[in-house]
């Protein structure tokens, strides 16, 4: 079965600030998709960004970007110029291959962006 | 474009009654899956739909919950009879069958508080 472990349960930042959030994963899969979700206080889960693992170039959306680590199986997300907005629960997921399969999430981070 | 739509939002009801929770996916959107969040965790998977199959419902405590998904549009998730440890938010997702099939928009929970 996959894990994933996300070993920081709260995290601070400054506005306009940097900040890495760090995510490992279990698996024998060699191809699969990792993900980032937020889910803010609303509740409203999010997708943040995407990586398929066949992919060594990492990800990046805007202010988002991973650094994708396989042969660690690391998959961490850096927030680049922080925003109030991002405060939020972050959560490392994992989907095996195949159509539609199921997502399997980390404990989440809980970030917190500051004045 | 509407989101994934869920009711209620919220729910209070005493252990050993009834509940329900309706869920209306994306337009389009024949992959519908049912996932429990408990307090400080990440989601889990109870059961997953393609149209209105029931492909993948192994997590599902079929003592006590139940789920359909008639015409393989709106589904519904039901527990009788609730226990307290099934207070948790239960959330909805959907995905495309093609094209993106492999992220889930998620809808904003509802939030159940057994007594």
């Amino acid at each position: 079965a996959q894990t994933v472990t996300q070993s920081q349960p709260e995290m601070s930042v400054q506005e306009a600030e940097t900040v890495t959030l760090s995510c490992t994963y279990d698996t024998s899969e060699n191809n699969y998709y990792l993900f980032w979700y937020k889910q803010p206080p609303s509740r409203q889960m999010i997708l943040v960004i995407r990586q398929e693992a066949y992919k060594q170039q990492n990800a990046t959306e805007n202010r988002f970007s991973v650094n994708f680590q396989k042969a660690a199986k690391s998959f961490s997300l850096k927030i680049s110029d922080s925003q109030l907005g991002d405060t939020a629960m972050y959560f490392c997921a994992f989907m095996k291959p195949g159509t539609a399969s199921k997502l399997t999430f980390g404990t989440g981070t809980r970030l917190q962006v500051t004045l | 474009e509407a989101g994934v739509v869920q009711s209620p939002r919220y729910k209070i009801i005493e252990k050993k009654q009834p509940v329900a929770f309706w869920c209306n996916p994306i337009s389009g959107h024949n992959t519908l899956y049912w996932y429990r969040q408990n307090l400080g965790q990440g989601p889990e998977l109870l059961i997953r739909y393609e149209n209105e199959e029931a492909v993948d419902d192994s997590q599902l405590p079929k003592d006590r919950f139940s789920a359909e998904r008639l015409k393989g549009v709106d589904s519904t998730l039901k527990i009788q009879p609730a226990e307290l440890g099934d207070s948790a938010v239960y959330l909805c997702a959907s995905s495309p069958p093609a094209g993106g099939w492999e992220t889930q928009y998620f809808g904003p929970g509802t939030r159940l508080l057994v007594l």
